[in-house]
């Protein structure tokens, strides 16, 4: 079993649409919780970060964490075709003083249709 | 030049060739990583460094050879590589902070590689 499910998609919506972007994870020590999103032929770009549970809300962009659950959400609000992109959720237990360890998910391939 | 930079960016090469790809971060941060992108699966860390101390090596073969020469400049040699070695190589950089947060990684463009 991985220890971050995110499905592959594509997922494909129309311009102003709600998009809900989901990963579930098995390793209940995570507590650090990110969104990444990653352009083509470019590196994965810091969306959202989130620590333990709760919601979090930057723009058109609301992370949720659900550690209960141990599911996490990224929505974003009025879709526009400049969202078109992969969207990758990473996790962490917590930050090792030698360096971070994170842990991604597959990424979710998005395409916001004009 | 801002942020993470990678050079080059694409790069093809023989199974018998050596070729270095280079990353620099220009964002005062302390660690710094390499990882792996293929087609369908999720990023593979490969290697970290902290103050240009190796911190972890993720089972990684030996034809990948890390060098940190500095916080802020990382170089990934490779040799006698193998056509499944093609994928996007990624670099990183993070502040540790030790347990008080932080830490968000922030990557560079990435090396397409291809090995004929």
């Amino acid at each position: 079993q991985k220890e971050v499910e995110q499905d592959p998609g594509p997922l494909s919506v129309p311009e102003g649409a709600i998009v809900s972007l989901n990963c579930t994870y098995s390793n209940s020590a995570f507590q650090y919780f990110m969104w990444y999103r990653q352009y083509s032929r470019k590196g994965p770009e810091l969306l959202m970060y989130t620590y333990s549970s709760g919601n979090k809300e930057d723009g058109r962009f609301t992370a949720q964490v659900d550690k209960s659950s141990k599911y996490i959400s990224l929505f974003i609000r009025d879709s526009q075709p400049s969202d078109s992109a992969t969207y990758l959720c990473a996790m962490s237990a917590r930050w090792e003083t030698s360096g971070s360890r994170l842990t991604f998910g597959e990424g979710t391939q998005l395409t916001v249709n004009p | 030049e801002t942020g993470v930079t990678q050079t080059p960016r694409h790069l093809v090469m023989g199974m018998t060739n050596k070729k270095s790809l280079k990353c620099e971060q220009h964002l005062g941060h302390n660690a710094m990583y390499w990882y792996k992108q293929s087609a369908k699966k999720p990023l593979e860390l490969m290697f970290v460094y902290n103050f240009k101390e190796q911190t972890e090596n993720n089972s990684v073969p030996s034809r990948f050879s890390p060098e940190c020469p500095n916080s802020s400049h990382l170089f990934l040699h490779l040799h006698t590589l193998q056509p499944e070695d093609s994928a996007l190589y990624l670099c990183a950089s993070s502040q540790v902070q030790g347990l008080a947060g932080g830490g968000e990684q922030f990557f560079g463009p990435g090396t397409r590689l291809t090995v004929l």
